[in-house]
């Protein structure tokens, strides 16, 4: 089945730096791949999502870039404010049937002002 | 607030006792999946319903747990014989077909 590693797992920046987490998944056949923020005591959020065949994908300060021959996706967010601080976590399925999503183990982000 | 809801929000129960929990789903949407998130983690694919079927199960639903979404609506998730091991985050999480996966906020399980 598929599996999902995430990095880093802590991730610390002052506000106003860019934001880098990369995921990498096993499955070839995966083709789809949202992020979700996940505030304390509250359910996941999506923020951004992209399919197999988008490489790139953009909205306002976040972006997704996917290179499916590496396998491996990553979640770049910019000009970040103290409002970004969460856990984010990354996600893979394949897009036919049903949407079983194979989750990450988490990036907790920090943004201090 | 035309979003996912879970009830209860918090549930802390003994070993031993029987636990039920309730999503209603954004409204129109088919699919309704169920995810259980431990800490530290994220969450796992327990089971996912197309309207009133269930099409799917993980090997993490022991026969202790069963759902069911009856009309095709609402779903509750039942775990009997609660075990300290069942201690979690259940989340609730909707779709339209393929489409985005919107999740509740979920429903904390303490098991002592």
């Amino acid at each position: 089945g598929e599996n999902v590693e995430q990095h880093p797992s802590t991730l610390s920046v002052q506000e106003g730096d860019s934001a880098v987490i990369k995921c990498t998944y096993s499955d070839s056949a995966s083709n789809y791949f949202p992020w979700y923020k996940q505030e304390l005591g509250k359910g996941p959020q999506l923020i951004i999502d992209i399919r197999s065949n988008v490489g790139e994908k953009k909205d306002q300060r976040i972006a997704v870039t996917l290179n499916k021959t590496a396998k491996h996706f990553s979640l770049h967010i910019t000009e970040t404010q103290p409002e970004d601080s969460a856990v984010y976590f990354c996600a893979a399925s394949i897009d036919s049937g049903f949407q079983k999503l194979v989750f990450g183990t988490g990036t907790r982000l920090l943004v201090s002002p | 607030d035309t979003g996912v809801s879970q009830d209860p929000r918090h549930k802390i129960t003994k070993r031993g006792q029987n636990v039920t929990f309730r999503c209603d789903p954004i409204s129109e949407h088919n699919r309704l999946y169920w995810y259980r998130q431990t800490l530290g983690q994220g969450p796992e694919f327990l089971t996912y319903f197309q309207n009133e079927a269930q099409l799917e199960k993980s090997r993490l639903l022991s026969d202790r747990f069963s759902a069911e979404r009856p009309k095709g609506s609402f779903s509750t998730l039942e775990i009997q014989r609660t075990e300290q091991g069942d201690s979690a985050m259940y989340l609730c999480a909707s779709s339209f077909i393929t489409d985005t996966q919107y999740f509740g906020p979920g429903t904390r399980l303490t098991v002592l």
